[in-house]
């Protein structure tokens, strides 16, 4: 399987605290994407970074990239209550049109 | 906005029975996808279109079949439902092959129980 493999799988952390979750990968990809998942909704896309970038920030999203490793990481910081959802990292696959998930992080923001 | 619309949000259907969930999406994608999702085993990719009356296998396709006849309308079809596939699926669209506006645009889900 091509799927993405997520860690922590389930992360729970006081509101203003900073999380940081990981994604790892086995294929070449074009890019690497986040995507938040309230419970029992679709996904809503976070933020992208292609192949090429190291590193890219939106408000209080900071994702990192390396292709060397084959792994991102998602930091939040600043939690808050509202924060809490599942959060998948989305790759599309080199050469192909394919998109695949991670399994998910579960983070819960204890107020 | 994108809006990526699936037919039903709560679906019981039974053993055997042909069944057939709907997407379509209204911002002239190229690429549509359909997804299962269940607990402990994220996101698995079934089918996708990266072009009218186009498809691949995703990693899990056996048991499913898809359609596409319009580019707006992607449909995912249970030949003869189980109960392991009582799931959420989850259809998704977005652009071709640009490296801009790549993200994925998902529909709310259908969560499919088969008795």
């Amino acid at each position: 399987s091509q799927q993405g493999e997520e860690d922590p799988q389930a992360l729970s952390i006081q509101e203003g605290e900073n999380a940081t979750m990981n994604c790892s990968y086995k294929t070449s990809i074009n890019n690497l994407q986040w995507y938040r998942q309230n419970s029992g909704r679709g996904l809503v896309h976070l933020i992208l970074i292609r192949s090429n970038e190291r590193e890219k920030h939106s408000g209080r999203l900071r994702v990192t990239l390396d292709t060397s490793k084959k792994s991102s990481s998602l930091l939040i910081t600043a939690s808050r209550a509202a924060d809490t959802a599942s959060y998948f990292c989305g790759f599309r696959i080199q050469g192909a049109q394919k998109l695949v998930f991670g399994q998910g992080t579960r983070l819960t923001i204890n107020p | 906005d994108v809006k990526v619309t699936q037919s039903s949000r709560y679906l019981v259907k039974r053993t055997g029975e042909k069944v057939f969930l709907e997407c379509v999406q209204d911002m002239d994608h190229e690429n549509m996808f359909w997804y299962r999702q269940d607990p402990g085993l994220g996101l698995r990719l079934i089918y996708f279109s990266y072009d009218v009356k186009m498809k691949e296998k995703g990693d899990i396709p056996e048991g499913y079949s898809v359609s596409r006849e319009k580019k707006e309308r992607f449909s995912l079809i249970l030949e003869s439902a189980s109960t392991n596939q009582t799931s959420m699926y989850l259809c998704a669209s977005s652009l071709g092959t640009s490296w801009e506006g790549t993200e994925a645009f998902f529909g709310q889900g259908t969560r499919l129980t088969v008795v």
